[in-house]
């Protein structure tokens, strides 16, 4: 089983709202990574680190931030919720030299 | 980053060999394919990986010709809960951002 966690599992929040989304891993991966999907729809890269101190952008543009401040922790912050931030956020990791990346079991997100 | 194409459906029926292609014309040397299951409000599962000829494990083959321009995903005797969405990727081992595409939905009937 994949060591990666993500707190909470599901959150209903009220608009403009700041929210923490949490994900950790056990593994010493390297590589971590944020989706956003809705359901039946694709995932969309929004955020992505390839160490301590090194966070990238996505290729969906996203009002949230994400810091990597330990290699473990790779949490992702949304400043001002909005209903159209109501979503799934998904969480994985890999390890550098390879290609399979594990998955977090995800937080599913409303902002009313 | 290499491209993927894939149906956007499939349908089977319990007991049936299935068979999903994914193109990626534009493969590159250091790339490897990679193929995902997902199920409803879950977070994808990695599969099978190869780089070419052909893979297996115990839950699917993968099958990748020569030119590595497409590669197949082979699931012997589907079952109901095969059921999922499958995703093929194509990215090396160091810095790829592991982009997942629409994906191939799964539909097993009994």
């Amino acid at each position: 089983e994949a060591d990666i966690y993500q707190t909470p599992r599901y959150l209903v929040i009220g608009t403009g709202k700041k929210i923490t989304l949490e994900c950790s891993q056990t593994m010493g991966h390297d590589k971590m990574y944020w989706y956003q999907q809705d359901p039946g729809m694709e995932l969309h890269l929004i955020h992505y680190s390839y160490g301590v101190n090194s966070t990238e952008k996505g290729d969906l543009s996203s009002e949230s931030t994400v810091s990597r401040i330990r290699t473990e922790h790779f949490p992702l912050t949304l400043e001002s919720a909005r209903p159209s931030h109501t979503s799934q956020y998904l969480c994985a990791s890999r390890s550098g030299d390879r290609t399979e990346a594990f998955f977090g079991q995800g937080t599913r997100l409303t902002v009313v | 980053l290499a491209k993927t194409t894939q149906p956007i459906s499939m349908d089977s029926y319990e007991g049936q060999e299935v068979n999903i292609t994914c193109s990626h014309n534009n493969i590159a040397t250091n790339d490897y394919i990679t193929w995902y299951q997902q199920f409803p409000s879950q977070g994808p599962r990695f599969i099978i990986q190869g780089y070419k000829t052909k893979v297996t494990n115990e839950v699917a083959s993968l099958f990748i010709p020569a030119d590595r321009k497409s590669s197949t995903l082979s699931l012997p005797r589907v079952s109901l809960s095969d059921t999922a969405v499958y995703y093929c990727l194509v990215g090396d081992r160091g810095y790829s951002t592991l982009t997942f595409g629409k994906g191939t939905m799964l539909l097993v009937s009994p």
